[in-house]
């Protein structure tokens, strides 16, 4: 079956940065965009941007430019998002998302992956 | 950027009603909307695509309608698995943008 599963938690100090992954299975990784969202505790969903790992090609919110970087490894069909210059308010669930070619809804989504960022 | 307003934010309903929640979009965007649940701890499952094609494996009880700019989604005959958070999603123009959430609780 088509699944997504993200690496674990991570806990990281003020102005250090992390980098989360997201190894797909069941499908042609390929294929399929991979797009980002978050969530901090209690609240909503923020679209964080979108990959291609056909040729690489991202697209950033606004938010995230210059700070947020996507990336991928074809031979292990693993998408990457890194995220620097951590903040307080980037402590969140991050969580990896494919998505259908047709008319862009996400499905898959990956299980989670906790990021606490904490002096 | 595209805005997605759904009311309410919270409902609190009994097993067996009918709950219908609505997403506005703030412009057009046709029917690239879709419907997520979620439950604590879990990460959003799709629901509905296309504003209206039912996933499968989802329950009938649930339908989804809209164009343009409003949409809705019902549940026709709530469950106990059913309480959690709704999400409408537009698809149509980055950035992807979500609404606030509807947090359907037991009354």
């Amino acid at each position: 079956q088509v699944q997504l599963v993200q690496s674990g938690a991570e806990v990281k100090k003020p102005g250090a940065s992390v980098r989360v992954s997201c190894k797909a299975s069941g499908y042609t990784f390929n294929t399929y965009d991979i797009n980002w969202v978050r969530q901090a505790t209690g609240q909503g969903l923020e679209w964080m941007g979108w990959m291609n790992p056909n040729n690489g090609n991202t697209g950033y919110a606004e938010k995230f430019q210059g700070r947020v970087t996507m990336t991928r490894n074809t031979s292990i069909n693993t998408a990457y998002m890194e995220l620097n210059s951590l903040r307080s308010e980037d402590t969140a669930v991050y969580f990896c998302a494919r998505v259908s070619r047709m008319m862009n809804w996400f499905d898959p989504w990956g299980q989670g992956t906790l990021l606490t960022v904490s002096s | 950027d595209t805005q997605m307003t759904q009311s309410p934010s919270s409902l609190s309903a009994s097993v067996g009603d009918r709950v219908t929640i609505t997403c506005r979009a703030s412009r057009s965007i046709r029917t690239y909307l879709n419907w997520y649940q979620q439950k604590p701890g879990k990460a959003p499952k799709l629901l509905i695509s296309a504003a209206s094609t039912l996933q499968s494996g989802v329950p009938s009880r649930f339908s989804g309608s809209g164009s343009g700019t409003d949409f809705t989604l019902t549940i026709s005959s709530l469950q106990p698995e059913d309480f959690a958070t709704y999400y409408c999603q537009q698809s149509y123009i980055t950035p992807i943008t979500f609404g606030q959430g509807t947090r359907l609780e037991i009354k």
